[in-house]
């Protein structure tokens, strides 16, 4: 079993949508939980950073995190064009800082104007 | 904004030949990681550094790499003697925290 779940897509959405991507993971150690941004042959650009369950929101985005279930989300509100993009969700287990980050396959996302 | 850089952005090498990727993180971040992405495959992760040490690495990070702090500014990843299979991105990343930053990455084409 892998340690962490993406789908893969790809997801297309029309401009304005709200679109949801997910993570399943299945190592308890996990504690903190980040999503990517990743643009074709660049660099994952972080969005947002949680370790607690529940919700956390910033612009357009909302992180969801449900550690009884072993499941994040991400969502985004009035998707637009500039969003297409390959989203990656990846966790740190909580015994350092430093600690590795395990990355999920990556949701390609297309949202069309 | 603070960002970290990686030199070069394209390196194409023959096989078995030595390569260095060099790599600026963010100056007052105390981890510094490398990564690396095959392409159509998810990141994975190589090593992490800290307080001038290897603190973990996997797997892949075998005899062939090794990772160099030589300056107060600088974190290099050597790799020997190169194989088509190390052909990737490689990201280089640094963070004061469990939350990584990374850079643009430098293309590795192993010919």
């Amino acid at each position: 079993q892998k340690e962490v779940e993406q789908d893969p897509g790809p997801l297309s959405v029309p401009e304005g949508a709200i679109v949801s991507l997910n993570c399943t993971y299945s190592n308890s150690a996990f504690q903190y939980f980040m999503w990517y941004r990743q643009y074709s042959r660049k660099g994952p650009e972080l969005l947002m950073y949680t370790y607690s369950s529940g919700n956390k929101e910033d612009g357009r985005f909302t992180a969801q995190v449900d550690k009884s279930s072993k499941y994040i989300s991400l969502f985004i509100r009035d998707s637009q064009p500039s969003d297409s993009a390959t989203y990656l969700c990846a966790m740190a287990r909580g015994e350092t800082s430093g600690s590795r980050l395990t990355f999920g396959e990556g949701t390609q996302l297309t949202v069309n104007p | 904004e603070p960002e970290v850089t990686q030199t070069p952005s394209h390196q194409v090498t023959q096989m078995g030949q030595e390569v260095i990727l060099r790599c600026v993180p963010i100056s007052n971040h105390l981890y510094f990681y490398w990564y690396r992405q095959i392409l159509g495959q998810k990141v994975e992760f190589l090593v992490s550094f800290y307080n001038n040490e290897i603190s973990e690495k996997s797997e892949i990070f075998d005899d062939q790499f090794s990772v160099e702090r030589p300056d107060g500014s600088n974190f290099t990843l050597k790799i020997r003697s190169t194989k088509l299979e190390d052909s990737a991105m490689y990201f280089c990343a640094s963070s004061e925290g469990p939350e990584a930053f990374f850079g643009q990455g430098t293309r590795l084409t192993v010919v």
